[in-house]
């Protein structure tokens, strides 16, 4: 079945740092790939998405590609901050009859000052 | 435009009782979906509705049941409270959610806690 794989955490980094977290699918159509993200107490948030192969998502300076050759949609943030301190969440959706999202694990990411 | 309200956002019952859970999507949008999220599980597929149509089900057992109403306000329901039910519930909507690239948007949740 369609399936997400993420990175292990927690991921704790210093403020500035580069930030990475590894996201590879498994889908047997042509999934939309999503990143949410979840502050303590709170609920999803989408961070952002891409539709199609070499779509680039990008969002509050995060980024991710959308590799239809590995199935990967990795994130990335260039310098974080501590108001980046959150869970991290890689989902799929393939929807034409599946109106599903489908979650990696999620990484928390702590960002220290 | 108001976001996807969820009620309670908190709630402790006890083994055997029984919860529902309320969820008022974003103006406009048709699509409800619920999610489970436990530390254990992670996140969770429950059911999601269309034009008061369940279309899709997560793999839940029987005691998880839901319904949308005309208006696309969406309830679920969990009967017979096990200790294992105790989660977040998560509510999602979105216009139609026919395409795949439609964007979920999600409440706050609902925290339940069984005793």
């Amino acid at each position: 079945g369609d399936s997400v794989t993420q990175m292990e955490g927690p991921v704790t980094l210093s403020e500035e740092a580069c930030l990475t977290i590894n996201c590879t699918y498994t889908a047997t159509g042509y999934p939309s790939l999503f990143w949410y993200v979840q502050y303590p107490g709170e609920g999803l948030q989408l961070l952002l998405k891409a539709t199609k192969a070499d779509d680039k998502g990008s969002n509050k300076g995060f980024e991710a590609t959308y590799r239809k050759e590995t199935t990967s949609f990795h994130l990335e943030k260039g310098s974080v901050q501590v108001s980046d301190s959150a869970v991290y969440f890689c989902a799929l959706r393939l929807g034409s009859n599946d109106y599903k999202l489908s979650f990696g694990a999620g990484t928390t990411v702590t960002v220290r000052a | 435009k108001a976001g996807v309200t969820q009620t309670p956002r908190y709630l402790i019952k006890t083994r055997g009782q029984q919860v529902t859970l309320s969820c008022s999507p974003i103006s406009g949008h048709r699509s409800v979906s619920w999610y489970q999220q436990t530390p254990g599980q992670g996140l969770q597929f429950l059911f999601e509705y269309f034009s008061e149509t369940q279309r899709n089900k997560g793999n839940f057992p029987g005691r998880f049941s839901g319904r949308q109403f005309s208006n696309s306000r969406s309830e679920m329901n969990v009967s017979t409270l096990e200790l294992g039910d105790s989660a977040l519930y998560l509510c999602a909507s979105s216009p139609t959610g026919y395409s795949g690239a439609n964007v979920l948007t999600f409440g706050a949740g609902s925290r339940l806690t069984v005793l």
